[in-house]
């Protein structure tokens, strides 16, 4: 039931951009993304709801298609501190709980 | 501003024992989590509970045991342990996995030898 996340690790130079990709085989209520540093817990970044719009947080923005069970994680114009693991995590229609994918690991370099 | 406390921050255990890892939190969320991270396997739900008096099984939940008597706490007992159950415990919680995104606790690194 883990959604599959792609790719699996992206080394950016500062001030490229990355695309984070996760899908799932079964229908989907919500997509969520957290970002996980070395040796920390997993921070949330954004919620997506089925049937709600694309989310922003500055540089950080997500897209949800609800046909495909798919969401896109976008980072624009990385910075260093974008660094770390990043995690989408699914919910699927009439279920309680968060399945969460592999992590895809994201490192920025000067 | 506590939000979700784990204890220990470490332990190690020898083959067979038992012990309780503990989480609470202090923002009234009825969402809790247990999930286990070892390497390349990501976040694994062991299990939930959606407020206080229930609880669900999650994705890996053998070998773990939970209970939710108060909206605070939500404890994982190892009943006994096994070298497979060596990882990293995070606990979790939200006001409803719809309304907002999870609070992870800093958790908890676990060595069965």
């Amino acid at each position: 039931q883990q959604p599959v996340q792609s790719p699996q690790a992206v080394i950016l130079r500062e001030g490229e951009d990355a695309v984070i990709n996760c899908s799932s085989s079964k229908a989907l209520y919500s997509v969520h993304w957290y970002r996980q540093k070395h040796g920390e817990a997993p921070v949330f970044l954004m919620i997506l709801l089925k049937g709600g719009e694309q989310k922003g947080h500055e540089k950080i923005s997500a897209s949800f298609n609800e046909k495909k069970q798919q969401s896109s994680l976008y980072l624009t114009a990385s910075q260093l501190s974008y660094s770390g693991t990043y995690f989408c995590g699914t919910e699927f229609t009439g279920a309680n709980n968060l399945f969460f994918g592999t992590g895809t690991r994201l490192t920025v370099i000067p | 501003n506590a939000g979700v406390t784990q204890t220990p921050k470490f332990q190690v255990l020898k083959t067979g024992q038992s012990m309780t890892l503990q989480c609470a939190q202090d923002m009234n969320h009825e969402y809790m989590s247990w999930y286990r991270q070892d390497p390349g396997m990501g976040l694994r739900l062991i299990h939930y509970s959606v407020g206080a008096g229930i609880t669900d099984q999650g994705e890996v939940p053998n070998g773990y045991n939970v209970s939710r008597s108060t909206t605070e706490d939500f404890p994982l007992r190892l009943l006994s342990a096994a070298p497979s159950q060596t990882s990293v415990y995070f606990c979790a919680s939200s006001r409803a996995q719809r309304a907002g995104g999870a609070f992870f606790g800093q958790g908890t690194r676990l060595t069965v030898v």
